[in-house]
């Protein structure tokens, strides 16, 4: 099983549209959560954590269910800015086999055309 | 833009060639990684260094040799390369290991084995 799944898509989407996705993980002694953007052929940038409590910013919330280990990202009235793929990032408990380490999904593909 | 620095941005390299890439961050942190990124998986860690000691190193094939002088500088040396070793290397850092600690990547270096 992989450490982090997500489904790669692609989502293909209109603007305005809602768009989701999920993402889990294996290990749970993984203690913190990312969102990555990476955009074709550029190096990934952190889009957001992923607090226990949920969070949003802007058009984007990110949840957080440990008890089911997976994580979401709801990006809302989508741009064609977003067009990106997003990877879901979880980092090991310091102590754990995977301390500091940062796992990485394959990432999920979003298109949004106008 | 960015505060990790990768040289080259591209590289073709032969078969029995060494060479060198190389990443300097400039945001202070004090831990360094190598990701391998191939099309269509997801970004495989490679290397961590956290204090310029190596903390992690992933079953990496010993045609690739991590190098860290210090906390701003992280090297990777090359040698007799095969071509499936083609890929985007991915450079980041982030301050230490520790939880919630998210980590910023240079812009890659393109290889290309022949």
């Amino acid at each position: 099983r992989k450490e982090v799944e997500q489904d790669p898509g692609p989502f293909n989407v209109p603007e305005g549209a809602t768009v989701a996705f999920n993402c889990t993980y294996s290990n749970s002694a993984s203690q913190s959560f990312f969102w990555y953007r990476q955009d074709c052929r550029k190096e990934p940038k952190l889009l957001m954590s992923v607090y226990s409590s949920g969070n949003e910013d802007g058009r984007f919330t990110a949840q957080l269910n440990r008890a089911s280990q997976y994580i979401s990202l709801l990006i809302r009235d989508s741009k064609l800015s977003d067009s990106a793929t997003y990877l879901c990032v979880v980092k090991g408990q310091v102590g754990s086999s995977n301390a500091g380490k940062l796992i990485f999904g394959q990432g999920t593909t979003l298109q949004v055309k106008p | 833009e960015t505060g990790v620095t990768q040289t080259p941005r591209h590289l073709v390299m032969g078969m029995t060639n060494k060479k060198s890439l190389k990443c300097e961050q400039h945001l202070g942190h004090n831990a360094m990684y190598w990701y391998k990124q191939s099309a269509k998986k997801p970004l495989e860690l490679m290397f961590v260094y956290s204090l310029e000691e190596r903390v992690e190193n992933n079953s990496v094939p010993s045609r690739f040799s991590p190098e860290c002088p210090n906390s701003s500088h992280l090297f990777l040396h090359l040698h007799t390369l095969q071509p499936e070793d083609s890929a985007l290397y991915l450079c980041a850092s982030s301050q230490g290991l520790a939880q919630n600690t998210e980590a910023f990547f240079g812009q890659g270096t393109r290889l290309t084995v022949v």
